[in-house]
């Protein structure tokens, strides 16, 4: 069974400041790994992914996302946040052998001015 | 490309009336799935589809509700009758052959049901 868990409802943050928006997974194999982000009034749009490789992946609009197997988590992060950043952000992950993706609830990111 | 391309982008009906949602995936997708999103309950799958073939459709809550995709191009998700907690944004995705590739969503039909 896969399960994915995003432990904050809500994360704020200063513009310029750095952000962290937290995923933990729960797999049966290897795991791959995906970071959404939902605008308001929008369907999902993919920001990144983790398949095999390097534990740092870098997506769309400056966001970055770190693989970490000992501790079964894929945070999300960017060094410098933006208001235009603010959104509801979905951590997925697959199963080796599963079609289905299992989404977290997410995370709603509200960057400050 | 345009996307997955969704229709309509918001329906008010009134309890007991049928609702069909429309889906159109991406050209050469061999899987499509179609969610729904509530506050509650987040976003949950309703059903998918592998080559138009409906694979899991464990996620739909009752007979109200049917999906079909009688070609590659076009699927369609019908709530018969409509209750006013189906109120909630339907969303529909495609995604190419593989557990690696990620999920395309359409933009989404808010579904109102008074």
């Amino acid at each position: 069974a896969q399960s994915v868990a995003q432990p904050e409802d809500q994360v704020n943050v200063a513009e310029g400041n750095p952000l962290t928006v937290k995923c933990t997974y729960s797999v049966s194999g290897n795991p791959y790994l995906f970071w959404y982000v939902q605008y308001p009034n929008r369907g999902l749009q993919f920001l990144l992914k983790y398949i095999t490789g390097d534990n740092l992946v870098k997506g769309s609009y400056g966001f970055e996302a770190e693989f970490n197997k000992s501790q079964t988590s894929f945070h999300l992060k960017k060094p410098s946040a933006l208001v235009s950043d603010s959104a509801l952000y979905f951590c997925a992950v697959r199963d080796l052998g599963s079609y289905i993706p299992t989404f977290g609830r997410g995370t709603s990111l509200i960057v400050h001015p | 490309d345009a996307g997955v391309i969704q229709s309509p982008r918001h329906e008010v009906t009134e309890m007991g009336q049928e609702v069909t949602l429309r889906c159109k995936p991406i050209s050469g997708h061999d899987y499509l799935f179609w969610y729904r999103q509530t506050m509650m309950r987040g976003l949950e799958l309703l059903i998918y589809f592998n080559n138009n073939v409906p694979i899991d459709d464990s996620g739909m809550p009752e007979d109200r509700f049917s999906a079909k995709m009688p070609n590659a191009s076009f699927s369609t998700l019908k709530i018969q009758p409509s209750e006013p907690r189906d109120s909630a944004v339907y969303f529909c995705a495609s995604s190419p052959t593989g557990e690696e590739g990620e999920l395309f969503f359409g933009e989404g039909s808010r579904l109102t049901v008074l």
